[in-house]
């Protein structure tokens, strides 16, 4: 059963950072591209950022471009996102997602249940 | 990076066809055919309904149908059923390793 579950989420001051793990079970990891999806509260669904299965190809939003990493380790089955420069607007709920291929392009076929992060003074 | 527009709400009775549009640009949406579709009912996570324009993952009813023309994908759900009222959200591949999504439609069965 292909399981994704996300930790590292909370409550942090602007300008601060956080760092969001993915760990992935119940599939060959490396077999496939790993996105990173948030969702404000209320709001609908944005894609963050995505890595394809070898870390060669990676993109990002134009609204985290520059503040965000995303990376991935294939020998422990992690995914991560690192945050920097947090803004209000980062709060959301974020999502681990699988790809269905190797690069980053074809649809989100799993996800997790999601890990909240509040930006507030 | 301009997220595709969808239409804030879509409705229809039980047993009624409603199809949610999904509009782009040739950058993305008509330029590939990596448009796919998600459900997401209240407080839950979403859900892979269509991939790649008009495919259907292993378990989604064929009542779902997907399609594509230009730079405008449309999602078909014909024989409506209260279960099928959710949020739906679109998304495609944007070039350069990008995705985008739309903005999302809310579909009441009434």
């Amino acid at each position: 059963e292909v399981q994704l579950v996300e930790s590292g989420g909370g409550l942090v001051q602007p300008g601060r950072s956080l760092r969001l793990s993915c760990a992935a079970s119940g599939f060959t990891f490396d077999d496939y591209a790993m996105h990173w999806v948030r969702q404000a509260p209320g709001k609908g669904l944005e894609w963050v950022s995505g890595i394809s299965w070898d870390s060669a190809n990676i993109g990002y939003a134009a609204s985290v471009k520059g503040r965000f990493t995303i990376s991935r380790d294939n020998a422990k089955n992690f995914l991560y996102l690192q945050m920097d420069s947090l803004r209000a607007e980062d709060t959301a709920l974020y999502y681990c997602a699988r790809d269905m291929g190797t690069l980053t392009r074809r649809a989100f076929d799993f996800w997790g249940q999601g890990t909240m992060v509040t930006v507030s003074s | 990076q301009s997220a595709l527009t969808q239409p804030p709400s879509a409705s229809g009775s039980p047993g009624q066809s409603v199809t949610i549009s999904c509009t782009g640009t040739s950058s993305d949406v008509g330029g590939y055919d990596y448009v796919s579709w998600y459900q997401q009912h209240p407080g839950k996570v979403p859900k892979l309904m269509i991939y790649e324009v008009s495919q259907r993952p292993s378990g989604v009813p064929d009542r779902f149908s997907g399609s594509k023309s230009g730079n405008t994908a449309s999602l078909t759900v014909s024989g409506l059923q209260a279960e099928d009222e959710a949020d739906y959200y679109c998304s495609s591949y944007a070039g350069s390793n990008n995705l985008v999504f739309g903005g999302g439609t809310k579909l009441t069965v009434l």
